[in-house]
């Protein structure tokens, strides 16, 4: 299989706990996206990587947010200090960069509850 | 920032009918792709499409850019394709997807 993968696929946390997500893009592409969706909701662009270098966070990502792709394959979403509001779905997905951007594949995402 | 509008919000089909999705946006785009969202949460690529007609299969979507709309057909709906439909427009510097608030499509047996 050589789409997107992403670890764990659930995530169930008390309140007030670290959590880290990982997500494996499709191994060409450079490019990789982070989005949060709630329920009801399209999904909301977080962050994203060209590469290894963080080049955009949104207004949603608060400081207990961090994310990172250190050798520009996979990357890891963390959560500090988890608050009941965090519960969502979380997405990533990948995109090769020819010039301008093509099309974006998601991967499975990950479901986080926060009791 | 760019707006996405997508309607209806909610469609019941019975199977067999055909159907017609559409997506507003508020600014020129250069990009803009339909997805499937299947009860997993799973989105399923439908189609790129930045202008013109394509087709696959069953469904069928026009985006016709100049007039800041897209549209997706479903012919002879199925039960499995019941779900929600997101349409989302490409940022052309980030890529990233600005998405609408989806069609949640039921299509009964």
């Amino acid at each position: 299989d050589t789409g997107v993968s992403q670890d764990p696929r659930h995530k169930i946390t008390k309140r007030g706990q670290n959590v880290t997500f990982r997500c494996d893009p499709i191994s060409e592409h450079n490019r990789l996206y982070w989005y949060r969706q709630t329920l009801g909701q399209g999904p909301e662009f977080l962050t994203y990587f060209q590469n290894e270098a963080q080049l955009e966070k949104s207004r949603l990502l608060s400081d207990r947010f961090s994310a990172e792709r250190p050798k520009g394959s996979f990357s890891t979403l963390e959560i500090q200090r988890t608050e009941q509001g965090d519960s969502a779905m979380y997405l990533c997905a990948s995109s090769a960069m020819r010039g301008r951007p093509v099309e974006q594949y998601f991967g499975p995402g990950t479901r986080l509850t926060v009791t | 920032g760019i707006q996405v509008e997508q309607s209806p919000p909610d469609l019941i089909l019975q199977e067999g009918a055909n159907s017609t999705l559409r997506c507003n946006f508020s600014d020129s785009v250069n990009n803009l792709q339909w997805f499937h969202q299947n009860p997993w949460g799973q989105l399923i690529n439908l189609f790129y499409i930045p202008s013109g007609t394509k087709q696959n299969g069953r469904l069928s979507a026009t985006t016709v850019a100049t007039e800041r709309y897209s549209l997706l057909y479903i012919s002879s709906s199925q039960t499995t394709d019941s779900g929600v439909y997101f349409c989302a427009v490409v940022n052309s510097n980030t890529g990233k997807l600005i998405f609408g608030q989806g069609t949640t499509l039921q299509v009964k047996p």
